[in-house]
């Protein structure tokens, strides 16, 4: 069967400092894979998604990026976090663009 | 651009009570919905879904109902128990890219 696995549950860190979220799924090859973020009392707001290795196609302009180094793994990345950065982060992977996802327990992202 | 909405941001019912979330889209080229139920600190959890050539589909004691005329979804559960408390997303198919998603409504069940 197939698995998500994300972290941190949970990050506290200093504004200006950078972030580095994993998110690697298991149990399937060649996954669609997401970054959203929530914030509080929100939905979901799709920052990241990619099709494959290296193929990153980014929604909202900001202060993250997104890589994908291996066909399941995903990573959100940030140089300097701001105040704004703060929220729920979550990961998901679907079997094709669109499709059912499915999510990973999220990260907890607090910027002090 | 497109967009999900929901109707209602909270919803609260009795125990045993019928629910009722409801839910509008703005694409109509949309093929395929989704309902996810999000708990407090844990990623959202597929419910249900529905495709475009469907006006009804059934679970246990969840049922997803589309109006395609009116870009209208909703999500009725049955008998509705404490630990369907939760936050209630629907989510339509993008054009070509990742689901997109209403802002939930939060169900509240009483005792």
């Amino acid at each position: 069967s197939q698995t998500i696995h994300q972290w941190p549950a949970t990050l506290v860190q200093p504004v200006g400092s950078p972030l580095s979220l994993e998110c690697t799924v298991e149990g399937t090859s060649n996954p669609n894979l997401y970054w959203y973020r929530q914030a509080a009392g929100r939905g979901l707001q799709l920052l990241f998604y990619s099709v494959g290795i290296g193929q990153i196609s980014s929604e909202v302009p900001q202060n993250l990026s997104a890589s994908r180094p291996q066909d399941r793994q995903f990573i959100l990345s940030s140089k300097k976090l701001l105040l704004s950065d703060s929220g729920f982060y979550l990961c998901a992977w679907s079997y094709r663009e669109g499709g059912k996802a499915f999510f990973g327990q999220g990260t907890r992202l607090t910027v002090v | 651009g497109e967009s999900v909405g929901l109707h209602l941001p909270t919803l609260s019912v009795q125990e045993g009570d019928n629910s009722i979330i409801n839910c509008a889209y703005s694409n109509s080229a949309s093929d395929y919905f989704i309902w996810y139920k999000q708990e407090s600190g844990k990623g959202p959890q597929f419910i249900i879904d529905i495709r475009s050539n469907m006006d009804k589909r059934q679970g246990q004691r969840v049922t997803v109902l589309l109006n395609k005329t009116v870009k209208h979804l909703s999500l009725q559960i049955a008998a509705t128990q404490p630990g369907d408390s939760a936050v209630y997303f629907c989510a339509a198919e993008g054009a070509g890219t990742a689901l997109i998603f209403g802002k939930g409504t939060t169900l509240s069940v009483s005792s």
